[in-house]
Order: C-alpha cells, then structure tokens, then sequence
C-alpha cells in the first residue's frame, strides 16, 4: 500500500477539468518535501510532468498545472483531450523513511 | 542528451540473484550532480523506489528493500547495476533506471531522465 494515496482512477470529457489529488502525511508532503507528478502511458516509462510542486519542464503543455497544500498535492488538467488519457503518480520525499515515495498511479479515461 | 537503457535477464527463478544493467549514453555519471536510480513497477500497482548511488559510489536504498538491494557501478562511468537477492514472485515487474538531482535541494527536482524499462519475471 503506497504512503502517497491518490484515486485509482478518474474520468472526464474532452474539453473538461480533472483534478487527481495527493494525499500524503507530515513526513513527507507536510514536512515540505516537493511533490512530482508524473504521466505514463501505456508500455512507455513515465515523463516527468511537474517538478518542485508546480514547476512543469520545458515542453510540457500549460493545460498541466500543480498545486500542494499542507499534506495534499493535486495536478489539474485542464481543456482534456484525448491524448491525456494515461496513468499519472505523484511522488514525494518522506524524511522519517529516508526514502522516495510514489502514489499508488491515477488512471485517467478521457470519454 | 542523456539517454538510459536497462539490460539483463527477463526470467528469474525463486530464490535466487535479479541483476539487470543500466547503460548510459551522452554523458556520464562521473561528473556528478546527480543521483542514478533503479524503479520499479509492479502489475496493477504504483512505482516503488529501490534505490540510487551517487557517482562517488554512495548507495541509498529503500529500507523495505535494503537488506536484499546493492547497487554499483563501474568505473568506466558509463554503467551502474543492480542486484536483488532471494527474489519471489513479489518481485515481478517492470524495472527502470532513472536520473534525479543530487545535492542539498535533492528533493526539489524529480526524476528527469528515464530508461524504457524491462521486464522481469520471477517464475520457476
């Protein structure tokens, strides 16, 4: 079972907004480690698609934007389309652990 | 750029040593500046984090997993490997190398650069 716990799986519309939440706990995301978020499609390896919470890396589209709150992180993605359709993991730092934690993956279906 | 690639075996029996390879070409971990992962995925679950060494030869490990994990790398600074001992079928999944900043800000950049992962299966 992951520390990181996200939904196992959401499902929106072209066009729309889904927001996939993070919720970890105080030694990690509430203890100020930043959040990642990551997309993974089908038999490729993940893409880094948020780092240091809200920072998105060059090429990635500004639909995808981030957000952290105490111990909770959400990705937003905004006007779906198809193409989004993929797993998505958070991760963070848990310092009690000394250790990288990852979300239990988020898979969205674009209707 | 940095590219990463994983090698080894895809079938590994009960009990015994997973060893795979991580490859990496336009440039080399020998500069330092960053950490050198292995991930992995298990079927139908998230990613788990084994484990990752720093071009000096420090290894950090997962403790879940740090008693059966050693990673390594050679001294040529084009490889780092992993072994994984006394394997079960728990231990199937898909394995990846993966890049991610070193330094007293680690934690604020997440992993960059990912190998297309391989396969392992723990079966007798």
């Amino acid at each position: 079972q992951s520390v990181l716990t996200q939904p196992p799986s959401m499902s929106g519309a072209p066009g729309q907004t889904v927001t996939i939440s993070c919720t970890g706990s105080s030694s990690n995301i509430g203890a100020g480690y930043a959040v990642h978020w990551y997309q993974r499609l089908p038999g490729t390896a993940p893409k880094l698609l948020i780092y240091g919470n809200t920072n998105r890396p060059s090429g990635v589209p500004g639909r995808f934007s981030a957000s952290k709150s105490g111990t909770s992180a959400s990705l937003a993605i905004t006007g779906l389309q198809a193409e989004d359709e993929a797993d998505y993991y958070c991760q963070s730092y848990d310092g009690s652990l000394s250790s990288w934690l990852f979300g239990g993956g988020t898979k969205l279906t674009v209707l | 750029q940095v590219q990463l690639q994983e090698s080894g075996p895809g079938l590994v029996k009960p009990s015994q040593t997973l060893s795979l390879t991580c490859t990496v070409s336009g440039g080399s971990f020998s500069s330092g500046g960053y950490y050198w992962n292995w991930i992995r995925h298990h079927p139908g679950k998230g990613l788990e984090w084994i484990g990752y060494i720093y071009f000096r030869g420090s290894a950090y490990y997962n403790p879940s997993l740090k008693s059966r994990v050693t990673i390594s790398m050679d001294t040529s600074g084009s490889q780092f490997s992993l072994r994984l001992s006394s394997v079960t079928a728990a231990d199937t999944a898909v394995y990846f190398c993966a890049r991610s900043r070193s330094g007293a800000m680690f934690y604020y950049y997440g992993v960059d650069v990912w190998g297309q992962g391989t396969t392992v299966v723990v079966s007798s």
